[in-house]
C-alpha cells in the first residue's frame, strides 16, 4: 500500500491564482481531512469529508473548497489564492471515527506571493 | 475549535528522560493521542489514550492523563537522537467524530 500520496510537494502561487492540491489513499478508508500546519499554531482543520458524496467544513475553510467523488480522492481547491494561504497542507485518513489512528500524507508546501 | 495547549521547545541530553507536557479544554474528550513529526514528512501517530485510562506504556514511551486537570504528559525514556522531533498532542470526541484538535507542537532537541 503506498497510504495516502500528496501531489505537488511544492508549489508557488501568485496571489489570485487557482489550484488543486490532490490527496489519494489506497487504504479504503472512509474518513478523510485536510489540514494545514503554520509555526506556533499546530495543524488546523480545514475540510474533512465521511465518506464519498459527503464533506463538511472544519475550523479555517474560507478560500478552500472541496469535494469527495470516489472513496480515494479528496482533493483540495484554493480558488483564488492569497499570502495568508501560505503554509504545509496535510491530507490525513482514517478508517473509522474518534479512536482511530489518522494517516498522513507527506505534506504540500505552498507558497504565495 | 478546543484549546489544545503545548510548550514549544524542550532541548534533553541523550540518554536522560524527556516529559513533553499538553493541557486541553474539552472535558468531554474521549482519546487523547500524541502524534511525531521528523523533519519534512507528515504526522505519524506515537500512541494514544482513552480518556478511562491513567496511564499508558509502550516500550519508551509512558503517557500519563489527569483528567481531573485536563493535563496529558508523554515521557520519553533513555532519549535518543533519533527523537529529535515535534511532538503534537491531540485530542477528539465522540461527538465531534472525526475531528481532532492539535496543540501547537512541541520541538524536542536532543543533544549528543
Amino acid at each position: 500500500n503506498a497510504g495516502v500520496t500528496q501531489t505537488p510537494k511544492f508549489q508557488v502561487l501568485k496571489t489570485g491564482q487557482s489550484m488543486t492540491l490532490q490527496c489519494a489513499q489506497d487504504m479504503n478508508h472512509e474518513y478523510m481531512s485536510w489540514y494545514r500546519q503554520d509555526p506556533g499554531m499546530g495543524l488546523r482543520l480545514i475540510h474533512y469529508s465521511v465518506g464519498a458524496g459527503i464533506t463538511d467544513q472544519g475550523e479555517v475553510p474560507n478560500g478552500y473548497n472541496v469535494s469527495r467523488s470516489t472513496t480515494e480522492d479528496f482533493p483540495l481547491r484554493l480558488l483564488s489564492a492569497a499570502p495568508s494561504q501560505t503554509s504545509v497542507y496535510f491530507c490525513a485518513s482514517s478508517p473509522g471515527l474518534a479512536g482511530y489512528e489518522q494517516y498522513f500524507g507527506p505534506g504540500t508546501r505552498l507558497t504565495v506571493t | 475549535g478546543e484549546d489544545v495547549e503545548q510548550s514549544l521547545f524542550l532541548s534533553v541530553r541523550e540518554g536522560d528522560s524527556s516529559v513533553i507536557n499538553c493541557t486541553y479544554t474539552d472535558s468531554s474528550s474521549t482519546y487523547l493521542y500524541w502524534y511525531k513529526q521528523e523533519p519534512g514528512a507528515g504526522l505519524q501517530l506515537l500512541t494514544y489514550i482513552f480518556s478511562n485510562m491513567d496511564m499508558k506504556q509502550d516500550q519508551r514511551l509512558t503517557v500519563l492523563l489527569n483528567k481531573k486537570d485536563k493535563h496529558l504528559s508523554l515521557r520519553i525514556a533513555d532519549t535518543q537522537t533519533g527523537d529529535s522531533a515535534i511532538y503534537f498532542c491531540a485530542e477528539s470526541t465522540v461527538v465531534t467524530g472525526n475531528q481532532f484538535y492539535f496543540g501547537t507542537g512541541t520541538s524536542l532537541t536532543v543533544i549528543p
